[in-house]
């Protein structure tokens, strides 16, 4: 079975300091893809970045980065100057390549407050 | 604008009504899926859709059923609503793995 784990219910950072999200995941499968995603109070879900297990490098998109280390099945998550606008639920998710036609399976989350 | 439209966005049924969700997306995706999400359990699928006129059960299938009547739209319906349905419901849709999922607004449910 799949199973996506996200150890830390809330977090908390100040404003313009770095916080890391962790997540840590099982599968079985040697191809897979990675997402971290956005949920503010509005309920939208925004996709934040996303990584290719094939890909050694870490994905980064402008202040957002991650760190994927594969063998340990590892893939946190690094908010650098934290906005207030960063505040929402974080969830991470494992979609297998090709595989259970796409399915995203999901972390229960972390609640991520940003204090100015 | 392009993307996942979901109607209603807020609902109130009482116990033993039905209700459909509808969800219809305009960017020629394949698959479709029906997600529930619940405090402190994440996001759980529900139904989903790899194609037009298939759809299979997801973790959570019971007490809800679903279409894809065609490409576009893919709707989830509650025969007879429970106060365990309570929840917040995504639909969304893919086209590429690689680039994940684009969700509709959510339809928040309530139960009574």
């Amino acid at each position: 079975a799949q199973t996506v784990t996200q150890s830390q219910p809330e977090m908390s950072v100040q404003e313009a300091e770095t916080v890391t999200l962790s997540c840590t995941y099982d599968t079985s499968e040697s191809d897979y893809y990675l997402f971290w995603y956005k949920q503010p109070p509005s309920r939208q879900m925004i996709l934040v970045i996303r990584q290719e297990a094939y890909k050694q490098q870490n994905a980064t998109e402008n202040r957002f980065s991650v760190n994927f280390q594969k063998a340990a099945k590892s893939f946190s998550l690094k908010i650098s100057d934290s906005q207030l606008g960063d505040a929402a639920m974080y969830f991470c998710a494992l979609m297998n390549y090709g595989g259970s036609q796409g399915n995203l399976i999901f972390g229960k989350g972390t609640k991520l407050s940003v204090k100015p | 604008n392009a993307g996942v439209t979901q109607t209603p966005k807020f609902q109130v049924l009482k116990t033993g009504q039905s209700m459909t969700l509808q969800c219809a997306q305009d960017m020629n995706h394949n698959s479709m899926y029906w997600y529930r999400q619940d405090p402190g359990m994440g996001l759980r699928l529900i139904y989903y859709s790899a194609s037009e006129g298939t759809t299979d059960k997801g973790e959570v299938p019971n007490g809800y059923n679903v279409s894809r009547l065609n490409k576009r739209e893919f709707s989830l319906r509650l025969e007879s609503a429970a106060p365990s349905q309570t929840s917040v419901y995504f639909c969304a849709s893919i086209s590429g793995g690689s680039y994940g999922y684009t969700f509709g607004s959510g339809t928040r449910l309530t139960v009574v």
